[in-house]
């Protein structure tokens, strides 16, 4: 099966930068995606990493250690419109999945003036 | 470009009732899916579609039924309602393969509240 794990919350205040950090466990790993989602909102595609390393994105990095099975999305001088939620979520391949993305719970990040 | 639409937004179900929800996109793509969210679970699919005619269950299909009859829209069914079914439902597309960074990129509607009462 597949399983990922990422804090249910996270706070910051405007201007810092935070850290949301997501683990998983999964066959036939692709690579790590992100998603935003504001409160009553659709979720939209941040990044994608399918090597190590670090992707910027303006404000936003994500880095992948597939050895770690481990990424985490990195937001720099935060604004209240960043107040979200944040998924990621594994693209696996192989069998019957044909590129299948699975998501993780989410993490409720609140952005304090 | 419209991108992909679901109807309805909104609609409120008795037990037992049946009713179809209907997603459309306008970006080409081949594979289609179907999402449920509830909170504190985040996204889990129902169904997806890797072409037009083509059909294959996720993680949670008990109780849905879908159907791809043109490249563009993706319907799914609920038979006989039940309040567990009480959800919100996104539909996504993406393209067929990736090989570039945006390889992981779904592209969602804008999603359908669902009461089963």
């Amino acid at each position: 099966g597949q399983s990922l794990e990422q804090p249910s919350e996270v706070t910051a205040v405007e201007g810092a930068i935070v850290q949301i950090n997501c683990t998983y466990q999964t066959s036939g790993f692709y690579g790590l995606s992100w998603y935003q989602q504001h409160d009553g909102g659709a979720p939209t595609f941040l990044s994608y990493n399918a090597l190590d390393g670090l992707e910027e994105t303006g404000r936003f990095s994500s880095f992948l250690s597939r050895s770690d099975s481990y990424g985490y999305l990195l937001l720099q001088e935060l604004q209240m419109k960043d107040s979200a939620s944040y998924f990621c979520a594994v693209r696996v391949e192989g069998g019957s999945t044909l590129g299948r993305l699975y998501f993780g719970r989410g993490t409720q990040l609140t952005v304090w003036p | 470009n419209a991108g992909v639409t679901q109807t309805p937004k909104f609609r409120v179900l008795k037990t037992g009732q049946s009713m179809t929800l209907l997603c459309a996109q306008d970006m080409n793509h081949e594979y289609m899916y179907w999402y449920r969210q509830d909170p504190g679970m985040g996204l889990r699919l129902i169904h997806y579609s890797v072409g037009e005619g083509t059909t294959a269950k996720g993680e949670v299909p008990d109780g849905y039924n879908v159907s791809r009859l043109k490249k563009q829209n993706f319907l799914l069914g609920l038979e006989s309602a039940a309040p567990s079914q009480t959800s919100v439902y996104f539909c996504a597309s993406s393209y067929l393969t990736g090989t570039s960074g945006r390889a992981g990129e779904q592209f969602f509607g804008p999603g359908t509240r669902l009461t089963v009462l």
